[in-house]
């Protein structure tokens, strides 16, 4: 029930498209959904996080899309570029909780 | 520079052997977590700390070992016990679980 799913695990895409990640998960008392960007070598940082209050949050080419009936929310990097070739990592946790991470996906863009 | 620092970068062990890799914060953030990945598997949280002097087990405590003495340092120990230690290791910390967590660049251990 702590378990974070992520789909795909690898995902290639032109210079342009609109990636999408996804992720599911079960324990209902999670609160907190964030995204992290890992670039080989590094650790991870954050991208953009949402609460289950709102359905959708941007941030520049960034987009969440939430569903809390589902218990999905997505990922999906708009004008995309080679730039973004990463990997993208979901998570959940809850207050005094844990942060779980997702599997990861390996994002390639190809110019 | 605020941030969170983990050393060393590369570490090298011999088997049955225990090692120690530093993970130290500046940040006065009280949640620290330590994360194994491995290609493929994305991060498994091996141990977290939500105060000094407590710590609880993540998914894969097997065979590893941490203290908090301090709030600014939270050292992961690899025992002799951890049957493939060979990963990349990384600490984060943050205000609490429901906030940004901040990640150190990483230590890489492989056993020769």
């Amino acid at each position: 029930q702590q378990q974070v799913k992520q789909s795909p695990q690898s995902l290639i895409v032109q210079k342009g498209g609109i990636p999408i990640i996804n992720c599911a998960y079960e324990n209902t008392a999670f609160d907190y959904f964030p995204w992290y960007q890992q670039f080989p070598g590094k650790g991870p940082a954050l991208l953009i996080a949402i609460r289950p209050d709102v359905s959708e949050k941007k941030e520049g080419r960034f987009t969440i899309s939430f569903n809390k009936s589902a218990k999905q929310f997505s990922l999906h990097i708009m004008d995309s570029q080679p730039g973004d070739s990463a990997t993208y990592f979901c998570a959940a946790s809850y207050y005094g909780g844990k942060l779980i991470f997702g599997q990861g996906t390996e994002l390639s863009v190809k110019p | 520079d605020g941030g969170i620092t983990q050393s060393p970068k590369y570490l090298f062990r011999k088997e049955g052997q225990n090692v120690t890799l530093s993970c130290e914060q500046n940040l006065n953030h009280d949640a620290m977590y330590w994360y194994r990945q491995d290609p493929g598997q994305g991060l498994r949280l091996i141990y977290y700390s939500q105060i000094v002097n407590d710590f609880q087990k993540g998914d894969i405590a097997e065979g590893y070992s941490v203290s908090r003495e301090k709030k600014e340092s939270f050292p992961l120990t690899v025992t002799s016990a951890q049957k493939n230690p060979t990963a990349f290791y990384l600490c984060a910390s943050s205000i609490d679980p429901n906030t940004e967590a901040f990640f150190g660049q990483g230590t890489r251990l492989t056993v020769v």
